[in-house]
C-alpha cells in the first residue's frame, strides 16, 4: 500500500467555485503535514502545513482528520491563477517525507 | 540565500553516455534528497543523506545510479549509462526546517535519446 493516496484528477471549476481536494496516508504514526502547489514546468513549492486543528490562510483552508488518516484542502472563490497541481507531503519521522501524485486543478474563465 | 540550486536546468544527452547532475543546498541544512519526477509515476524518492552520509539508497532505480555528498555544499546524481528511461525531471532539496517542510531545486529536465 502506498504511503500517501491522492486522486489524481483533473478538477476543472468554473472562477470563483470552491473545491476541495482529500489525500489519505497509510501511517497512523504520521507526523507533519503539507500542501504543496506545482505549476506546470516549475518545482514544487510549500502551500501550507496542516495542523491537528486545521489552518486557514486567506482562500485557503487545510485540515486532518487523524482518526480516518486524511488530510483536506479547500480553496473557496477560485481564481484563474490557483490552477496548478497539488501535493500532499506527509512525513513520519525524521526528514523523510512521502508525496502523493498530485491533483491537477484547472480553473475556468 | 540563494536556495537550492541545481545545475544543468536542461540536460539531452544520448543513450549509453554518462549523466551528471548536480546540486548546491541550502546552508547550514544537513539533509539533501534527491527526487524524480515522471508523470506516470509522479514524485520518487531516489535517495537522501544526512551529514553528508548516504542514510536511505533504496529508491535508486538500480546500479547505474549513483550519489555522492562530498561535502555540506554539493551533492552530485550520476547515471552510467543512461537510457531512454531515465528521462524524467530530477530535484534535490533540503529541508527548510522544522515543521516547514521542503525547499526544492528548480529541478534538471534529463532527456536521454
Amino acid at each position: 500500500r502506498k504511503e500517501v493516496e491522492q486522486d489524481p484528477g483533473p478538477f476543472n471549476v468554473p472562477e470563483g467555485a470552491t473545491v476541495a481536494f482529500n489525500c489519505t496516508y497509510s501511517n497512523s504514526a504520521s507526523q507533519s503535514f503539507f500542501w504543496y502547489r506545482q505549476d506546470c514546468r516549475k518545482e514544487p513549492k510549500l502551500l501550507m502545513s496542516v495542523y491537528s486543528s486545521g489552518n486557514e490562510d486567506g482562500r485557503f483552508t487545510a485540515q486532518l482528520n487523524r482518526a480516518s488518516q486524511y488530510i483536506s484542502l479547500l480553496i473557496r472563490d477560485s481564481k484563474l491563477s490557483d490552477s496548478a497541481t497539488y501535493l500532499c507531503v506527509i512525513s513520519n519521522t525524521g526528514n523523510q517525507f512521502y508525496f502523493g501524485t498530485g491533483t491537477s486543478l484547472t480553473v475556468i474563465p | 540565500d540563494a536556495g537550492v540550486i541545481q545545475s544543468p536546468r536542461h540536460e539531452v544527452t544520448e543513450m549509453g553516455q554518462e549523466v551528471t547532475l548536480r546540486c548546491k543546498p541550502i546552508s547550514g541544512h544537513n539533509s539533501l534528497f534527491w527526487y524524480r519526477q515522471t508523470m506516470m509515476r509522479g514524485l520518487e524518492l531516489l535517495i537522501y543523506f544526512n551529514n553528508n552520509v548516504p542514510i536511505d539508497d533504496s529508491g535508486m532505480p538500480e546500479d547505474r545510479f549513483s550519489a555522492k555528498m562530498p561535502n555540506a555544499s554539493f551533492s552530485t546524481l550520476k547515471i552510467q549509462p543512461s537510457e531512454p528511461r531515465d528521462s524524467a525531471v530530477y530535484f534535490c532539496a533540503t529541508p527548510t526546517g522544522t515543521g516547514y517542510g521542503y525547499t526544492f531545486g528548480s529541478g534538471t529536465r534529463l532527456t536521454v535519446v
